[in-house]
């Protein structure tokens, strides 16, 4: 079945620690996107792609960053985390040509 | 810059309650309008509207946009506890790029 994947669901870290945000999808999108919400709050694009080897910063400023190697996969990186990396990180995909954006299930960052 | 504002910011009602959310937005070279659900997990997709007047509808949920008015309404009639989320509104716009800007949401918790 096609879908979106994130992994960890949860993630409980140290300052300093160095940390990969996984994402894939078996849609065969070549469209992917990372948001960034805190509780209550709107849903803040910080990297997007369009094809492999392609990635943009989005509209929020994130010291984290992504890469795109192959299709399917959109990993988030965050070299050395901090109390203020604490948010929930969704991940995205759409088609080409179309804006309906599809959602993975989301990691809960916690930077102790 | 692109604004979309959702309206209430959070509803309770009761069980067979007809509800009404409101978006309304402010951006450039419009594409498209669409609503999400978000439950404990990740956004759903519900609607994507992109000609005014049109309603699309789906079992209880039924949405219209106003490119005039420059809003959106969202209408779930015989409210369920199931239907209790945050409700996304989403606009994309032209021009390339084909990234999304999101309201606030509005929460919704529909009591027994």
């Amino acid at each position: 079945e096609a879908d979106i994947y994130q992994t960890p669901r949860y993630l409980v870290i140290g300052t300093g620690k160095k940390i990969t945000l996984e994402c894939s999808q078996t849609m065969g999108h070549d469209k992917m996107y990372w948001y960034q919400q805190d509780p209550g709050m709107e849903l803040h694009l910080i990297h997007y792609s369009y094809g492999v080897n392609s990635t943009e910063k989005g509209d929020l400023s994130s010291e984290s960053t992504v890469s795109r190697i192959r299709t399917e996969h959109f990993p988030l990186t965050l070299e050395s985390a901090r109390p203020s990396h604490t948010s929930q990180y969704l991940c995205a995909s759409s088609g080409s040509g179309g804006e309906t954006q599809y959602f993975g299930p989301g990691t809960r960052l916690l930077v102790l | 810059e692109d604004k979309v504002v959702q309206s209430p910011l959070s509803l309770v009602v009761h069980e067979g309650d007809t509800v009404t959310l409101n978006c309304s937005y402010e951006v450039t070279n419009f594409r498209s309008l669409l609503w999400y659900k978000q439950e404990k997990k990740a956004p759903t997709f519900l609607f994507m509207l992109t000609s005014s007047g049109i309603e699309k509808k789906s079992g209880r949920l039924s949405s219209i946009l106003d490119k005039k008015e420059l809003f959106s309404i969202l209408n779930i009639t015989a409210t369920q506890t199931g239907d209790s989320a945050i409700y996304l509104c989403a606009v994309s716009t032209q021009g390339g790029s084909e990234k999304l800007v999101f309201g606030k949401g509005t929460k919704l918790t529909v009591n027994p």
